[in-house]
């Protein structure tokens, strides 16, 4: 049980265009979700907290305006990077909280 | 404000020797302890946590790790190193607020080569 998965596992867009990454919890409710960003070789850094059914909560540095967060129910959470530049080429990964948090496998998004 | 310190980048054993990664932290409230493992191109894997109580804490696949409040410190261990173990482990706090919603603050994290 508590399986968090992620949509896709990977993505390549042009700069300019936006891209979708979703987050589920497959088989429990989750009222928080976390987004996470990871360069090569380095550690997560929190991006934003998600609660359902309200505005996500930014960590300080993160453009709200490029990285929407939407957590529309309590098993889908969405980050879309809007105008992505390849600056924005990182490994994105979400968690779900359950007791404790359980974290899907990433999405490797590069941008050309 | 929470920090994690994970000294070193890189640690190296030879299959069955002992594994110790270091893990010490800071935070101004009670920490809640966390080591996860990841494998290239995965997300992470919960090896065990601390929260209250028994502060040496056992993990799944054979590691522990003992939290020393003196000591500010929370090192993973495992006896004996398998080719398997091989993986970028960090360690994690969080606080203030207990919970499942409370947010991780992450280490730089320590790659783990076993030698055969």
């Amino acid at each position: 049980g508590a399986v968090v998965s992620q949509h896709p596992s990977w993505v390549i867009c042009k700069s300019g265009t936006s891209v979708k990454i979703e987050c589920r919890s497959l088989d429990f409710q989750a009222t928080t979700m976390f987004w996470y960003r990871q360069f090569p070789k380095q550690s997560l850094m929190l991006m934003a907290t998600s609660n359902e059914g309200s505005k996500a909560t930014y960590e300080q540095g993160v453009e709200k305006d490029k990285f929407l967060i939407n957590h529309a129910s309590l098993t889908l959470s969405t980050l879309t990077v809007t105008s992505a530049h390849p600056e924005d080429s990182s490994f994105y990964i979400c968690s779900a909280t359950h007791y404790e948090q359980y974290f899907g496998p990433g999405t490797r998004l590069t941008v050309t | 404000a929470q920090s994690v310190t994970q000294l070193g980048s890189h640690v190296s054993v030879s299959e069955g020797a002992l594994v110790l990664l270091r893990c010490n932290y800071s935070s101004s409230v009670p920490p809640y302890l966390f080591w996860y493992v990841q494998y290239p191109n995965q997300g992470l894997q919960l090896l065990l946590k601390y929260t209250t109580g028994a502060t040496l804490v056992k993990g799944i696949n054979g590691f522990e790790a003992e939290f020393k409040k003196s000591e500010t410190s929370f090192h993973l261990t495992k006896p004996s190193a398998h080719m398997s173990d091989a993986a970028e482990y960090f360690c994690a706090v969080s606080g203030p607020y207990t919970g499942a919603n409370s947010k991780l603050t992450f280490g730089k994290g320590i790659t783990l080569s076993v030698r055969p």
